[in-house]
C-alpha cells in the first residue's frame, strides 16, 4: 500500500513569491490534514479536510494561505505571498474517520524563504 | 485552552528502560497518542489510548490516567535506532476532534 505522497521534497524562494504544495493521502482516507512543523518543534494543525470539506482551518493565516482539496482526494496547499517566518516543514497527513485516529504522515516539504 | 507538557530531552544508555511523561490540559479530552520522528523523516503512530491503564505493543507500551490526565510511554530494552523524537498528541472534542501534538521529547540513546 502506498503513503502519503508529498511534493516537493525541498523548495527554497525568495519571501514574497507564490509557493504550493501538493499531498496524495492514502487510498481510502477521508480525513486530511496539512500540518507546519518548525525545528525542535511538533506538528502544528493548519487544516483539516473531512473528504472535501474543510472542517477546522482555525490555525490558518487566511491572508496568506489557502488551501483545496478537490474531490475530497489530493490537496493542494498555498502560501502567497511567502514571508521568511514560513519556513519549516509543511507535512501532510492522512486517516480513517473514527477508531484510534491514527495518522499517517508522508516525508513533508522543507520550505526555506530567503 | 489546550496545553500538553512533556520533557525536551530524555539520555539513557543501550538496553535500559526509559520513560517519557506527558502531562494535558484539555476541556475535552477524547485520547492521547504517541509518535514517534526520526531525524529528517516523519511522525509515524505508536499507540493511542482512550481509557485508563497500559497498553503494550512489542518493546512499547504507552500508559493513560484520565484523572491525573497523564500519560507516558514506556520503552524498554532500548536500541540505538530508539534515537528519536517523541511526541504526545491529545485528541480534543473541541474542534470536531482536534489532534494537538506536545512539543516533543528528543530521545539519546548511548552504548
Amino acid at each position: 500500500e502506498a503513503g502519503v505522497v508529498q511534493s516537493p521534497r525541498y523548495k527554497i524562494i525568495e519571501k514574497k513569491q507564490p509557493v504550493a504544495f501538493w499531498c496524495n493521502p492514502i487510498s481510502g482516507h477521508n480525513t486530511l490534514y496539512w500540518y507546519l512543523q518548525n525545528l525542535g518543534q511538533g506538528p502544528e494543525l493548519l487544516i483539516r479536510y473531512e473528504n472535501e470539506e474543510a472542517v477546522d482551518d482555525s490555525q490558518l493565516p487566511k491572508d496568506r494561505f489557502s488551501a483545496e482539496r478537490l474531490k475530497g482526494v489530493d490537496s493542494t496547499l498555498k502560501i502567497q505571498p511567502a514571508e521568511l517566518g514560513d519556513s519549516a516543514v509543511y507535512l501532510c497527513a492522512s486517516s480513517l474517520t473514527g477508531g484510534n485516529n491514527e495518522q499517517f504522515f508522508g516525508p513533508g516539504t522543507r520550505l526555506t524563504v530567503l | 485552552g489546550q496545553s500538553l507538557e512533556q520533557p525536551s530531552e530524555v539520555t539513557a544508555v543501550e538496553g535500559a528502560i526509559v520513560q517519557i511523561n506527558c502531562t494535558y490540559q484539555t476541556s475535552g479530552f477524547y485520547g492521547l497518542s504517541w509518535y514517534q520522528q526520526h531525524d529528517g523523516g516523519a511522525p509515524t503512530f505508536l499507540s493511542y489510548n482512550a481509557l485508563d491503564g497500559l497498553e503494550e505493543t512489542g518493546r512499547f507500551s504507552s500508559f493513560l490516567s484520565r484523572s491525573d490526565s497523564y500519560g507516558y510511554l514506556l520503552l524498554q530494552e532500548l536500541q540505538m535506532k530508539d534515537s528519536a523524537s517523541y511526541f504526545c498528541a491529545v485528541r480534543d472534542r473541541g474542534g470536531g476532534f482536534k489532534t494537538i501534538f506536545g512539543a516533543g521529547t528528543r530521545l539519546f540513546v548511548k552504548a
